[in-house]
């Protein structure tokens, strides 16, 4: 069955670029009416949608966090990621990718990314 | 924004019993709601979509309801494993979801 991996860099410095990537394996990114999603969670807090993409490449981000999300998608790769620019320690969090097809059915494991000098 | 409000935000049931979590939207979201379980340093995992249908492998003994702005899980009869996080989602509202801020449910 699907599943999904995130990967990437577990400290990143404020003010800089924070870039995850999901790799989708078991299935194509491409097949089926699903988009993909990025979730994040501070430690100890709950669930917040951060955005998502269709293998078109439409998009939809968070009204909140819409001024620094960029999320891609790379079908040769099986992949999609997420960069958030300008982070702060409110950043901070476990970043977690997911299929959805307006629930999230399938999720990765999470990659804990911590904002910090 | 739909604000999802659940309640309490932690309960203490013992093993075998009956436990029902609580959803409310600040508007209706028809049908369009999911819970999913969350147990320490996992991701969570899809419970119940569409309110009331149980996802692919979960238990029977989990079982959704309600409509509009007020929703239900109940675990019929509580197992070991089942103590953990649970969060309702709208998806009404698409493009945007929102997230309920979680209960608890902790062994008594």
């Amino acid at each position: 069955q699907v599943q999904l991996q995130e990967s990437g860099p577990g400290l990143v410095k404020p003010s800089q670029t924070l870039s995850l990537t999901c790799t989708v394996s078991g299935g194509s990114i491409s097949s089926g009416s699903y988009y993909w999603s990025w979730i994040r969670q501070p430690a100890g807090k709950g669930l917040e949608w951060i955005g998502r993409i269709y293998t078109s490449g439409s998009t939809n981000y968070n009204p909140s966090l819409k001024s620094r999300v960029t999320i891609s998608v790379d079908t040769s790769k099986n992949q999609f990621s997420l960069k958030l620019s300008s982070v702060t320690a409110a950043d901070t969090a476990v970043y977690y990718c997911a299929r959805e097809g307006y629930y999230m059915d399938v999720w990765g494991k999470g990659t804990t990314v911590t904002v910090s000098s | 924004e739909i604000v999802m409000t659940q309640s309490p935000a932690t309960l203490s049931v013992s093993p075998g019993e009956r436990a029902t979590l609580s959803c409310r939207a600040s508007q209706s979201v028809s049908s369009n709601l999911a819970w999913y379980q969350q147990k320490p340093g996992q991701a969570p995992r899809l419970l119940i979509y569409g309110a009331s249908t149980r996802a692919t492998g979960i238990p029977a003994r989990f079982s959704g309801s309600g409509s509009g702005t007020e929703f239900t899980l109940t675990i019929s009869s509580l197992q070991s494993e089942d103590f953990a996080v649970y969060y309702c989602q709208q998806y009404n509202n698409w493009p945007m979801y929102s997230f309920g801020q979680g209960t608890k449910l902790e062994i008594k």
